[in-house]
């Protein structure tokens, strides 16, 4: 089966740095997203890898180690805004489908 | 602009009551989904779509209905079946279904809040 786990919640300081996990299990990996969503809306695509390492956008980097099913989203200078959830999901060349994790919920304060 | 719409954002029925939700998108994706959000619960993968005139039970698929009759369309139907129908609901696209990749990844609209009172 497929199986993605994250924290429930998590809280940060206006300004700082802050890395979202994410363990998965699954079989025939095929990729791994991350999505930001803000309450009451959308999921928005933030990040995609396939390949372990790091990938860098921005303000926002996002990690992979396919050996250890891990992947972590990072999110730097910390702004109000990215008060939201942010949702993990897997794609498996066994099943047409995304996996989401329960995502998120990140607060940040001033 | 092209986008995914769905109306509408708030919706309340009577229980035993069917209800369509829509889903249009004009990024002429051809795959397409409709997922539930609970609190707590990640997205759960209702029905989805490869292509016109086809589609596919997701993991909930109980207690709802979908159709796919033109390609910017595929609305969901939740029906008196389903036992607990207030939710979010979501539906998304992507270019094409299955292949994992950078610019395939799923499109969201804003979503319906649905509550049966």
């Amino acid at each position: 089966g497929q199986n993605i786990d994250q924290p429930t919640e998590m809280t940060a300081t206006e300004g700082a740095i802050v890395q979202i996990n994410c363990t998965y299990q699954t079989s025939g990996f095929n990729g791994l997203f991350w999505y930001q969503q803000h309450a009451g809306e959308a999921p928005t695509f933030l990040s995609y890898n396939v390949l372990d390492g790091l990938e860098e956008k921005g303000r926002f980097s996002s990690f992979l180690s396919r050996s250890k099913g891990y992947s972590y989203l990072l999110l730097k200078e910390l702004q109000m805004k990215d008060s939201a959830s942010y949702l993990c999901a897997v794609s498996s060349y066994n099943t047409d489908k995304l996996i989401f994790g329960t995502g998120t919920r990140l607060q940040v304060f001033p | 602009d092209g986008g995914i719409t769905q109306s509408p954002k708030y919706l309340f029925r009577k229980e035993g009551q069917n209800v369509t939700l829509s889903c249009e998108q004009n990024l002429n994706h051809d795959a397409m989904y409709w997922y539930r959000q609970d609190p707590g619960q990640g997205l759960r993968l209702i029905y989805y779509s490869q292509i016109v005139n086809d589609f596919q039970k997701g993991d909930i698929a109980e207690g709802y209905s979908v159709s796919r009759e033109k390609k910017e369309s595929f609305p969901l139907t939740v029906t008196s079946a389903q036992k607990n129908p207030t939710a979010f609901y979501l539906c998304a696209s992507s270019i094409e279904l299955g292949r994992s990749s950078s610019y395939n990844e799923q499109f969201f609209g804003p979503g319906t809040r649905l509550t049966v009172l």
